[in-house]
């Protein structure tokens, strides 16, 4: 497996578009999860889906902020309108739950000017 | 609410000693904890995990110990290596077991 599989790398917006991030967890976990990652305020859990349902977004900072996963191989966060203070480095991990380990992606840098 | 706390300053040893990182818990007593290593530039890698029912836990030269009673988790790097240097997790569940919540990190920096 290729591992966790996010896109983009990288981001520049302007201030008030919407932003898209994606991410395919490895194949046969049934949990994932977004954090977002920051200088200040180090690795935040944004949300945590177990099998393709949300079970706890109370991470998510804003309304402007929503994620889905359609299905059990892709998931999105969306960010609209996107503000400065939503620049982070957004990871995306997957595990098979219980006590697993988490596996991480590359992550998306985010930058809104 | 449950806090998680690593020393925020960075740990610089000489290559070849014991690099010992510190990991506080309070308001709660997870089940187990797992601890990640993170390089520039990547995502957390997984380590160790450790369980509340075992006092310590190893990989090759990596220990993890886990003190229920004080709250505590240490994690030890034997006989350093500069490829060492990274930014070292700790990571308990929440209160419902289901999500890893994440301590601030510390950064190891071990000098040849």
């Amino acid at each position: 497996d290729a591992g966790v599989i996010q896109s983009p790398r990288h981001e520049v917006t302007e201030m008030g578009q919407e932003v898209t991030l994606r991410c395919k967890p490895i194949s046969g976990h049934n949990s994932l999860f977004w954090y977002r990652q920051t200088m200040m305020r180090g690795l935040e859990l944004l949300i945590y889906f177990n099998n393709n349902v949300p079970i706890d977004d109370s991470g998510m900072p804003e309304d402007r902020f929503s994620a889905k996963m359609p299905n059990a191989s892709f998931s999105t966060l969306k960010i609209q309108p996107s503000e400065p203070r939503d620049s982070a480095v957004y990871f995306c991990a997957s595990s098979s739950g219980g006590h697993r380990e988490a596996f991480f992606g590359q992550g998306t840098r985010l930058t809104v000017v | 609410s449950q806090k998680i706390e690593q020393n925020s300053e960075a740990l610089n040893i000489q290559e070849g000693k014991t690099a010992t990182l510190t990991c506080n818990y309070t308001n709660y007593s997870p089940a187990y904890l797992q601890w990640y290593r993170q390089d520039p530039g990547r995502g957390p890698v997984f380590l160790l995990l450790i369980r509340e029912n075992e006092k310590e836990k190893r990989k090759e030269r990596l220990k993890v110990t886990f003190d229920t009673t004080l709250k505590q988790s240490l994690f030890h790097i034997t006989a350093s290596q500069p490829a060492d240097s990274a930014t070292y997790l700790c990571a308990p569940p929440d209160n419902a077991g289901n999500m890893l919540t994440f301590g601030g990190g510390t950064r190891l920096m071990v000098k040849p």
